[in-house]
């Protein structure tokens, strides 16, 4: 059973766009809910993270918008560069334990 | 300190062969957890140690698949009569603390091929 629904598989936006990616989850003990990005033959980084008490939180071209009601949450990345385009994932756990991911985002940016 | 280190970068072994894949973890983080990542599948939940705690094993997919972590620093997966299935790259991770919010920090990962 995927914990957490992400969406689109893969995006393609020109330069200077904004890119959104969704992803949905079920579990509502969920407590911490981060981004990471992932450039081909390396791990997964931190990119930007949020807990459900708020419903926005912006690192510079970087914001994620919650809802907690609709049990969802987006990744929105403004002005987009090529410098951008990786695999973004989602991902949701309790407690800082067990962590479920998104079955992540390929993103093109496009000059 | 360096950041989170896995070795080898590349295995490739036969069907029904053991291996041994290994985790350090950046110093001092007392979390560990690996993940298996299949192409278009995501990141996939496989184990979490945390400090002296006993390990949360859950994600394991089968008794072949084992890990432990040996004074509370370096970890070794090990796949016991690989199946071609098992075929993924396995990523290690390690945190602070394994508390909301501390920061998961990834190695570059191990990626097995089974023949």
């Amino acid at each position: 059973q995927q914990q957490v629904k992400q969406s689109p598989q893969s995006l393609i936006v020109q330069k200077g766009g904004i890119s959104i990616i969704n992803c949905a989850y079920e579990n509502t003990a969920f407590d911490y809910f981060p981004w990471y990005q992932q450039f081909p033959g390396k791990g997964p980084a931190l990119l930007i993270a949020i807990r459900p008490d708020v419903s926005e939180k912006k690192e510079g071209r970087f914001t994620i918008s919650f809802n907690k009601s609709a049990k969802q949450f987006s990744l929105h990345i403004m002005d987009s560069q090529p410098g951008d385009s990786a695999t973004y994932f989602c991902a949701a756990s309790k407690s800082g334990n067990q962590f479920y991911f998104g079955t992540g985002t390929s993103l093109t940016v496009i000059p | 300190g360096a950041g989170v280190s896995q070795s080898p970068s590349n295995k490739v072994t036969e069907k029904g062969k053991d291996v041994e894949l290994r985790c350090d973890p950046i110093s001092g983080h007392t979390a560990l957890y690996w993940y298996r990542q299949s192409l278009g599948q995501g990141l996939e939940f496989l184990i979490y140690f945390q400090g002296n705690s006993a390990p949360d094993k859950s994600g394991l997919p089968s008794d072949r698949f084992s890990a432990e972590r040996t004074g509370g620093s370096v970890s070794t997966l090990t796949i016991q009569r690989t199946q071609q299935e098992d075929s993924a790259v396995y990523l290690c991770a390690s945190s602070l603390e394994g508390t909301v919010g501390n920061e998961q920090f990834f190695g570059p990962g191990t990626r097995l091929t089974v023949l």
